[in-house]
């Protein structure tokens, strides 16, 4: 059974800096594309950063670009995202979601975790 | 970056109607779209990929179509587990980006 753990959220300070990390397990993590995808209070799903199964390519959504960003460690089979300099708009509950296909990077997400809240707030 | 308009916003039905949202992205994006449901408290799931491609376990009421800039999700003779809010999402381009949602509630 596919199963994805997000962990580290909290609240932080504005500017502040915070890692999430998602425990994935009941699949062959390293030949997944990964990705973090996040929801405001109330609002819709917006696409965070994504990872190749390697790790060696990444991509990012401009509202977090050079804060942001997404690691693997594949013998561990977690998923990271280092978030820097964080803002009140990066408040929201972050999904770690797995790619359907290998080893294509298509950008459809066939298990999601639970989430991990995030709130930056002084 | 691609824009991604759903309408309606919200839609009123009863058990058993045919519900259809659509979602027009600001550019063509080919058949790179994918549905996903969304329960309260719950993590999205993926309903259909590549604008028609029913995910495995997914009812057979649940159905897409469209390809460039305008797609359809439709749901034929809704269910009680139905109501949930709808999200498209385009996966022609980084970054992959998402339509506002569709709220399906009960009428």
């Amino acid at each position: 059974e596919v199963q994805l753990l997000e962990s580290g959220g909290g609240l932080v300070q504005p500017g502040g800096s915070l890692r999430l990390s998602c425990a994935a397990s009941g699949f062959t993590f390293s030949s997944y594309a990964m990705s973090w995808v996040r929801q405001a209070p109330g609002k819709g799903l917006e696409w965070v950063s994504g990872i190749s199964g390697s790790g060696g390519t990444t991509y990012y959504a401009g509202s977090v670009k050079g804060r942001f960003t997404i690691s693997r460690d594949n013998s561990k089979n977690t998923l990271y995202l280092q978030m820097n300099s964080l803002r009140d708009d990066d408040t929201a509950l972050y999904y770690c979601a797995k790619e359907t296909t290998v080893p294509a990077t298509l950008g459809y997400f066939d298990y999601w975790g639970q989430g991990t809240l995030v709130t930056v707030s002084s | 970056d691609i824009q991604m308009t759903q309408s309606p916003s919200s839609v009123s039905a009863s058990v058993g109607d045919r519900v259809t949202i659509t979602c027009r992205a600001s550019q063509g994006i080919s058949t790179w779209l994918a549905w996903y449901q969304q329960k309260p408290g719950k993590a999205p799931k993926l309903l259909i990929s590549a604008a028609s491609n029913l995910q495995s376990g997914v009812p057979s009421r649940f159905s897409g179509s469209g390809s460039g800039t305008d797609f359809t999700l439709t749901i034929n003779s809704l269910q009680p587990e139905d109501f949930a809010t709808y999200y498209c999402q385009q996966a022609n381009d980084f970054p992959w980006t998402f339509g506002q949602g569709t709220k399906v509630e009960i009428k």
